[in-house]
């Protein structure tokens, strides 16, 4: 049950888009379009803000959009904004009907 | 709306029990699987464990199989976590979150539990 792979960092300045890795095996994120992407501000809780791969609750900005190639899934944050400074997990199903999350990866707006 | 308002976190010795609660409202509860989810300090997102809509299966992370039970009361619109065997690696922010075929959709505030002599 190993944490899905995920940089630690990535930066970007206002109104550029960015783009977060997400890299698993063929026993979860590879395996399965069970796969999510959660936005957590500090001392807040996680939200969601992609699911099934691509899907967006509704609520959540279309600046958020995921996709996925083989193993690895991937969020783009497109105009970034300010607000959307913050640190994000991808997580997914697994063969073993459990739940892993990604590492996290801490976006930073210059 | 949907509301998840975990209790029962605190400080703790090794060794020792703690259970957390979850209570659930604004939705169906028992149309819903149930995840606790756990962050220490400063750390990542560690999912803990899973409870089927209807309480009849339950998964969980290594580390935490045999000390750890996830259950639920549907009657009471409530979700479990029994801690056992405390150890201080399980000091975290305990949430619980609501699950709709792998869509975790919603999330508690979260509870913390400290482990320490």
């Amino acid at each position: 049950q190993s944490a899905l792979t995920q940089p630690a960092s990535v930066s970007g300045s206002p109104g550029q888009s960015i783009t977060i890795s997400c890299t698993g095996t063929s026993s979860d994120a590879g395996g399965y379009d069970y796969v999510s992407w959660y936005q957590q501000h500090p001392g807040k809780a996680p939200k969601l803000l992609i699911y099934n791969v691509s899907d967006r609750p509704s609520g959540v900005s279309n600046r958020f959009s995921g996709s996925k190639s083989g193993n690895t899934a991937s969020l783009t944050i497109s105009g970034l904004q300010a607000e959307d400074e913050a640190d994000y997990y991808c997580g997914s199903y697994t063969t073993f009907s459990t739940y892993v999350f990604g590492s996290g990866t801490k976006v930073t707006v210059l | 709306q949907v509301q998840l308002v975990e209790s029962g976190g605190g400080v703790v010795q090794p060794g020792r029990s703690l259970r957390l609660s979850c209570a659930a409202s604004g939705f169906t509860f028992s149309a819903y699987g149930m995840h606790w989810v756990r962050q220490a300090p400063g750390k990542g997102l560690e999912w803990v464990a899973v409870i089927w809509y209807d309480g009849s299966n339950e998964y969980y992370t290594d580390s935490v199989k045999g000390r750890f039970t996830i259950s639920r009361d549907n009657s009471k619109n409530t979700l479990y976590l029994q801690m056992n065997s405390l150890r201080v690696e399980d000091t975290a922010v305990y949430y619980c979150a609501r699950d709709l075929r792998w869509k975790v959709d919603s999330w508690g505030q979260g509870t913390l539990v400290a482990v320490s002599s």
